[in-house]
């Protein structure tokens, strides 16, 4: 399949290390934030979201952490393996004109070394 | 899976030509947006459609339409079709409406090719 990683920041960890993806977010009024990875040749994987009246949210080996006082979103992966190798989006929701539209980060590209 | 589906899976046009991108809905939803995703960029905002309706448009020309059925399936149209409309074109499929926390779910994306 074709890369999706073309020209994206670039996160190389060793398996079984922490990684933490970050991400800052344009609009201070959005209050919805999701995290997706994206294989190559495959669509956005629902990872993980979070409403802005938290700060904090984990999941299975994931925690998500929100500054909003920095517009910052941070993506932390436990015991990172080599099937967690993708290119890692933030989205933030727009609620301008009521639609239900997703904003996009630029990417993180995750490296995993066996 | 996320039980999204869209055909055809790539697809090879000429400048000038139309193309027809088709999605199916995860079941029980009832909104569906489509995305435009350039290599190495993150995906686009094309536009909405919920309950058979449009509920909103990213920056895109009029040549891209849409349309979505009553059994909530969607169409991407695009006419006079450019070399820089070469893409993966998503859609993704979520229960409606603008409630806060309505989680998109992806297809595996067309990827269209115009030469």
């Amino acid at each position: 399949g074709e890369s999706v990683g073309l020209h994206l920041p670039t996160l190389s960890v060793q398996e079984g290390d922490n990684s933490i993806i970050n991400c800052a977010y344009s609009n201070s009024a959005s209050d919805y934030f999701i995290w997706y990875k994206q294989e190559s040749g495959k669509g956005p994987q629902f990872i993980i979201d979070i409403r802005s009246n938290m700060d904090k949210r984990q999941g299975q080996r994931v925690t998500v952490l929100l500054n909003k006082t920095v517009k910052h979103l941070s993506l932390q992966i436990a015991a990172t393996q080599p099937g967690d190798s993708a290119v890692y989006f933030c989205a933030e929701k727009d609620y301008g004109g009521a639609t239900n539209k997703l904003i996009f980060g630029t990417g993180t590209l995750l490296a995993v070394q066996p | 899976e996320t039980g999204v589906t869209q055909s055809p899976t790539h697809l090879i046009k000429t400048r000038g030509q139309q193309v027809t991108l088709r999605c199916s809905s995860q079941s029980g939803h009832n909104t569906v947006s489509w995305y435009q995703q350039a290599l190495g960029q993150g995906p686009q905002f094309i536009f909405q459609y919920y309950r058979e309706e449009e509920n909103g448009r990213g920056n895109f020309p009029p040549r891209f339409s849409g349309l979505q059925f009553p059994n909530y399936s969607s169409e991407l149209n695009v006419n006079a079709l450019e070399l820089d409309d070469s893409a993966l074109y998503l859609c993704a499929s979520s229960l409606g409406g603008d409630r806060a926390g309505d989680t998109q779910y992806f297809g595996p994306g067309t990827r269209l090719t115009v030469l």
